[in-house]
């Protein structure tokens, strides 16, 4: 067990839907990232946030927005799905930049 | 653009013995670097990483090589067991401000 811990495990929705992915950090990490797993693209970084600011941005669409809140936790958004968003997706945290990342274990989700 | 892959998508090695796991990065500028392992249904795990002003880290049972001649990364696993069975990833992150780049990953057999 990582210590990070992120909600929900499973999660099927329809092509157009909005859905939020929660995250919370290990305790202590004020770093957050999140990432997109999928078969054909690998893991892919979307998005870092660092005690409630963005810090880095990956490959993160126009159609994705996170946000990290005062207690740490963090939330990414995905609105008007598409099949090709079906992935899994992880959250993970560390202390700080560059610092060791413990990974969730990670979101499923399905759109159909 | 910046990339890091890997040589070899699978690699089988019979237990006990020593398995190497390779990783080619192409941005010069890259000044830190991670190795994963994720095994079936969970989450990436932090093996161990590695400075850009470094040439070798040692862990337990694992050693990262980083040869920045020929941007060249790997992962030494020693007396390879049934668990180290998994899929490995390289990662590169370049400055403190910049995103985290993962390679396609490498899946590790181990033959009986």
């Amino acid at each position: 067990d990582s210590g990070v811990t992120q909600t929900p495990k499973h999660l099927i929705t329809a092509t157009g839907q909005r859905v939020t992915l929660r995250c919370s950090p290990r305790s202590g990490d004020l770093s957050v990232y999140w990432y997109q797993q999928s078969l054909d693209q690998g893991l892919q970084f979307l998005i870092q946030y660092y005690n409630g600011e963005e810090r880095a941005k990956g490959n993160i669409l126009e159609r994705f927005s996170a946000q990290q809140f005062p207690d740490l936790h963090s939330e990414l958004n995905l609105s008007s799905l598409e099949l090709g968003d079906s992935a899994l997706y992880f959250c993970a945290s560390s202390v700080g930049h560059l610092y060791e990342q413990y990974f969730g274990p990670g979101t499923r989700l399905t759109v159909t | 653009g910046e990339s890091v892959g890997l040589h070899l998508p699978t690699l089988s090695v019979q237990e006990g013995d020593n398995s190497i796991i390779n990783c080619a990065y192409s941005n010069s500028a890259s000044d830190y670097f991670i190795w994963y392992k994720q095994e079936s249904g969970k989450g990436p795990q932090f093996i161990i990483d590695i400075r850009s002003n470094m040439d070798k880290r040692q862990g337990q049972r694992v050693t990262v090589l980083l040869n920045k001649t020929v941007k060249h990364l790997s992962l030494q696993i020693a007396a390879t067991q049934p668990g180290d069975s998994a899929v490995y990833f390289c990662a590169e992150s370049v400055n403190r401000d910049d995103k985290i780049i993962f390679g396609k990953g490498t899946r590790l057999h181990i033959l009986p």
